[in-house]
C-alpha cells in the first residue's frame, strides 16, 4: 500500500479483554516494529520482525503481549488479560531493510489507540 | 541499560524565534535519527547521522551528531508556525539492534 495502515484506529475495551492490532506495512519492506507510547512520551520498543521472524522481541512488557507476522508481511500485536497500564497509543513502523539501514528511516503508521477501562 | 536523554522538554517560542533540542546518549552511537511528530500525528522521519562530528542542514534545520557520537542537536532557525510539534531523538548502539528514543521536545509557538 501507499503506507503504513493500522486497525483499529481507537479501540476501547475492558479490563481482562483480549485484544487485537493489526499492522498493515509497506509493500516490500521486509522489517516491520511495533512500539508503544504513553503521552508526553517517546515511542517505546516491543517487537520488530525482519520477515516472518521475531528477529527481537526484549521489547515485550510481559508474557500477555504477543506479535505475529505469519507471512512477511500483515502483522497482529495481541494483548491477553488487558489492564489499564496497558492504554496508549500502539505503533507500527516498516522499513525495507533491517532497521533502514540504507536510509535509515522508519515508516509510521496513524498508531491504534487503546484505552482499557 | 542504554538510556538517551532529550532536553528541554519543552520549549515555548515566538514565531521567528530559534529552537534548539539536545539529546545526550549514556553509550556511544552507531547512528542517530531524528523525528517530527506533529499534535494528533505519528512521528515522521527527518534524518540520519551516521559519521562523527557529522553535520546536516535540511533549509532552516541544522542537525548535528558529535565528536564521541554520543550527543547529538537539532536546531532550527527563525521558526514557523508550521514547525510546532515534537521533535524526537532516536539512537542505535552498535552492541544492539533496538532504536531508543528520548522522550521528545515540544516547540510551542507563543501566539
Amino acid at each position: 500500500g501507499a503506507g503504513v495502515s493500522q486497525t483499529p484506529s481507537n479501540k476501547v475495551t475492558e479490563k481482562g479483554k483480549y485484544v487485537e492490532l493489526r499492522c498493515d506495512p509497506i509493500s516490500g519492506h521486509t522489517a516491520l516494529y511495533w512500539y508503544r507510547q504513553s503521552l508526553g512520551q517517546g515511542p517505546e520498543f516491543l517487537i520488530y520482525f525482519q520477515g516472518t521472524g521475531a528477529a527481537d522481541d526484549s521489547g515485550l512488557p510481559n508474557d500477555r503481549f504477543f506479535a505475529v507476522r505469519p507471512e512477511g508481511s500483515v502483522s497482529t500485536l495481541k494483548i491477553q488479560r488487558t489492564e489499564r497500564g496497558d492504554s496508549a497509543m500502539y505503533l507500527c513502523a516498516s522499513s525495507l531493510t533491517r532497521w533502514g539501514l540504507d536510509t535509515g528511516e522508519l515508516f509510521f503508521g496513524e498508531g491504534s489507540r487503546l484505552t482499557v477501562l | 541499560g542504554q538510556q538517551v536523554m532529550q532536553i528541554p522538554q519543552y520549549q515555548h517560542v515566538q514565531e521567528g524565534e530559534d529552537f534548539t533540542t539536545y539529546c545526550n546518549s549514556s553509550t556511544t552511537l552507531s547512528n542517530i535519527q531524528w523525528y517530527k511528530q506533529r499534535p494528533g500525528g505519528h512521528p515522521v522521519f527527518l534524518i540520519q547521522l551516521v559519521k562523527s562530528g557529522e553535520v546536516k542542514k535540511q533549509k532552516r534545520l541544522t542537525f548535528q551528531f558529535g565528536e564521541a557520537k554520543k550527543n547529538s542537536s537539532l536546531h532550527i532557525t527563525a521558526t514557523q508556525t508550521t514547525d510546532v510539534g515534537t521533535y524526537f531523538c532516536a539512537g542505535k548502539a552498535d552492541s544492539n539492534y533496538q532504536l531508543i528514543w528520548g522522550a521528545g521536545t515540544k516547540l510551542i509557538i507563543k501566539p
